[in-house]
C-alpha cells in the first residue's frame, strides 16, 4: 500500500515559472489537503477538499491554485512562482469522521516536496 | 478561530531523562487534539490522539499526553527518551462538528543526546 505519494519530490523554479504538484492516495479517503512547512512556523493549510470536485482555501491560499478531479488525486499549482513560496509541501488525505464529526483530524502525509523557488 | 502554541522551540535532553512538551490551544468549545511527530527526513505520521473520554490517552512508542480542559492543555509526556526519539513535534487541533481545518503549531525539536 503506498499511502499518499507526492511528485516530484525536488524541484527548482525561476521567479514567474508554474508548475503543478501531484499528490495521489490509495486509501479512497474523500479529504485531502496540502500545507507548507516552513521553519519556525510549523506546517500551514493552503487548501483542501472535501470531496471529488470540491475545494476550498485554507489559512494560506494566494498565489496557489488547487483542483479535485478525480478522488485520489489533489494537484496543487503555482501560476507564477515567487520566492517566497520556498518550502516543503505536504499533502496529506483523512477519512470521514464519526458521526456528527466531519473529520477524524487523522491525517495520513506524503514524504513532502521541497520547492525553490530563485 | 483556534491556534495551537508550543512552549519550547528546541529541547535537548539527555537519554533516559523525562520529557513534557507543552501545548495549548485556543477555543472554547469541543476540540480534538493529536501530537504529531516528523523523523528527520521523514513525513509526518500520528504519535496520538484525544476526541473524548480519558484525559490521559496512551500513544506509540511510550509517549502519552494529558488533556486539561481547565487550562486548555495538551502536554505530551514520555518517563524515558531514548536517542531514536529526535525528531520534530507538532501538536495539533481541530474543533468540533463543522470543521475540515486541523491547526498545527509551530512545532517542538527534540535532540536526545546518547
Amino acid at each position: 500500500n503506498a499511502g499518499v505519494t507526492q511528485t516530484p519530490k525536488f524541484r527548482v523554479l525561476k521567479t514567474g515559472q508554474s508548475m503543478t504538484l501531484l499528490c495521489a492516495q490509495d486509501m479512497n479517503h474523500e479529504y485531502m489537503y496540502w500545507y507548507r512547512q516552513d521553519p519556525g512556523m510549523g506546517l500551514r493549510l493552503i487548501h483542501y477538499s472535501v470531496g471529488e470536485g470540491t475545494t476550498a482555501k485554507g489559512e494560506v491560499p494566494d498565489g496557489y491554485n488547487v483542483s479535485r478531479l478525480k478522488k485520489q488525486n489533489f494537484l496543487l499549482g503555482l501560476e507564477s512562482a515567487a520566492p517566497s513560496q520556498t518550502s516543503v509541501y505536504f499533502c496529506a488525505s483523512s477519512k470521514p469522521g464519526l458521526a456528527g464529526i466531519p473529520n477524524t483530524g487523522e491525517l495520513f502525509f506524503g514524504e513532502g516536496s521541497r520547492l525553490t523557488v530563485l | 478561530a483556534q491556534s495551537v502554541s508550543q512552549h519550547n522551540h528546541h529541547v535537548i535532553l539527555s537519554e533516559a531523562a523525562s520529557l513534557e512538551l507543552g501545548c495549548n490551544y485556543s477555543y472554547g468549545g469541543t476540540v480534538n487534539l493529536f501530537w504529531y511527530v516528523q523523523y528527520p527526513g521523514q513525513h509526518l505520521q500520528l504519535l496520538l490522539k484525544y476526541f473524548s473520554g480519558d484525559p490521559l490517552v496512551k500513544g506509540i512508542k511510550g509517549f502519552e499526553a494529558e488533556f486539561i480542559k481547565s487550562k486548555f492543555s495538551f502536554n505530551l509526556r514520555k518517563p524515558s527518551v531514548q536517542w531514536s526519539d529526535t525528531a520534530e513535534y507538532f501538536c495539533a487541533v481541530t474543533t468540533g462538528a463543522g470543521s475540515y481545518q486541523l491547526t498545527f503549531g509551530k512545532g517542538t525539536k527534540l535532540s536526545v543526546i546518547p
